[in-house]
Parts: structure tokens; sequence; C-alpha cells
């Protein structure tokens, strides 16, 4: 059974940082791409970043570029979003979800939420 | 990364069936047979329910059935029951990344 277990969410003042996990298990974690998907409370969807299986290839959405660093680490079966810089635009439940194919995701963590306030 | 566009609400009542429109673009959804719907309650994560615009992965039900046509994706919901009331999200793939719709909220009268 595929699961995904998010961690490290929680309260942060702007400007600081926070570190995201997404602990990987039921699948051959470094053969599929990976994603994070953030939502903006009572908001819809939006796409933050993706990473390729072998890790060499991220991408970002603008508006977290420069400031959001996704990796992952093979040997723990875990995906990670490191998080600086942050904004109060920021505030979002975080999810990581597994690529099937190109865009698609099959499989969604439950989700950490990330508030960042003052 | 233009966000897709979708209606924020529709509604019908049970039994009917009802579309779901997604409005992209030539570089993403009319480019890419890779657009994707999701399924989400609230306070769950979203789910999965058609992908690659046409395809149900297993265990969705084949009431939900997904299409294309130039730079508009659609979902239609046949035989609509009361479980399906929910927020429905599109997605499209592009090189640099996914962009999402802003999402419909369908109401089961």
């Amino acid at each position: 059974e595929v699961q995904l277990l998010e961690s490290g969410g929680g309260l942060v003042q702007p400007g600081g940082s926070l570190r995201l996990s997404c602990a990987a298990s039921g699948f051959a974690f470094n053969n599929y791409a990976m994603t994070w998907v953030r939502q903006a409370p009572g908001k819809g969807l939006e796409w933050v970043s993706s990473i390729s299986g072998s890790g060499d290839r991220p991408h970002y959405a603008d508006s977290v570029k420069g400031r959001f660093t996704v990796s992952r680490d093979s040997s723990k079966n875990t995906l990670f979003l490191q998080m600086d810089s942050l904004g109060v635009d920021d505030t979002a439940i975080y999810y990581c979800a597994k690529n099937e194919g190109y865009g698609s995701l099959d499989y969604w963590g439950q989700g950490t939420l990330v508030t960042v306030s003052s | 990364q233009s966000a897709l566009t979708q209606l924020a609400s529709v509604s019908g009542s049970l039994g009917q069936s009802i579309t779901i429109s997604c409005t992209g673009s030539s570089s993403d959804v009319g480019d890419y047979k890779y657009v994707s719907w999701y399924q989400q309650h609230p306070g769950k994560a979203p789910k999965l329910m058609i992908f690659d615009v046409y395809y149900r992965p297993s265990g969705v039900s084949s009431r939900f059935s997904g299409s294309k046509s130039g730079n508009t994706a659609s979902l239609t919901i046949s035989g609509l029951q009361a479980e399906d009331e929910a927020d429905y999200y599109c997605s499209s793939y592009t090189p640099s990344g996914t962009v999402f719709g802003g999402g419909t909220k369908v109401t089961v009268l």
C-alpha cells in the first residue's frame, strides 16, 4: 500500500525558514517523480515544486523560485522541501504527492499545515 | 504559469449528469494530452479521478469521464450521487511544471 506521510509544518514568523519532510512507502521511490502542492485556507490547489526520480531535475513555481528547494533522499525514501524567506502568502496546507506519468498525481499525503504569522 | 479557468460552482440533481469545464491555452491544455482531474472533499486530500484526459485510475467509478477539445478539457459526472458533492480541480502538464485550475464546487441538489 502506497503511503505518504508529511511532517515539519508549524508556526513560523515572516522571514523564517521551515523544512518539510514526506516519508514514502509501498512503492519504488527512486522510480517516480514527486511533487509538492499547497492549498491556502479556503483556496484552490497550487503546484509548488516537482523533482524527478533521480533528483537531478527540480522545477519550481514562480511564486517560490529562489526561496524553496526540493530534494530527496533515496536511502530514506523521503522527499524534502526547504522553505526560506517565508511570507504570509506561504500559509497553506502542503501536500506531497507521487507522480504517475506526465503530471498526474496518483497518491497524496494527508498534508501538513504551515502558518506564517508574527 | 497562469491558472486554468474553471467555473466556481456547478449544481445538479440526484441522478442527473453534469459537465465541468477547464479552459487553458495552447501552451498547456491545448498542447498536451496530460490533463488530470481531482476530487476533494472538505478536510481531505485530493483524489485522482481522471488522468491523461480520458483514463480512470483503478477504483474510480465509470460515472466519471473526461474529454478534451482544443484548449478546453471537461469532466462529466453521470448519474450524480450525494457523495459526488465536492470540489473538483483540473490540472495540465507543462514542461516547466503543473498548472491547476481554480476549482469547481459541485453541489448535489
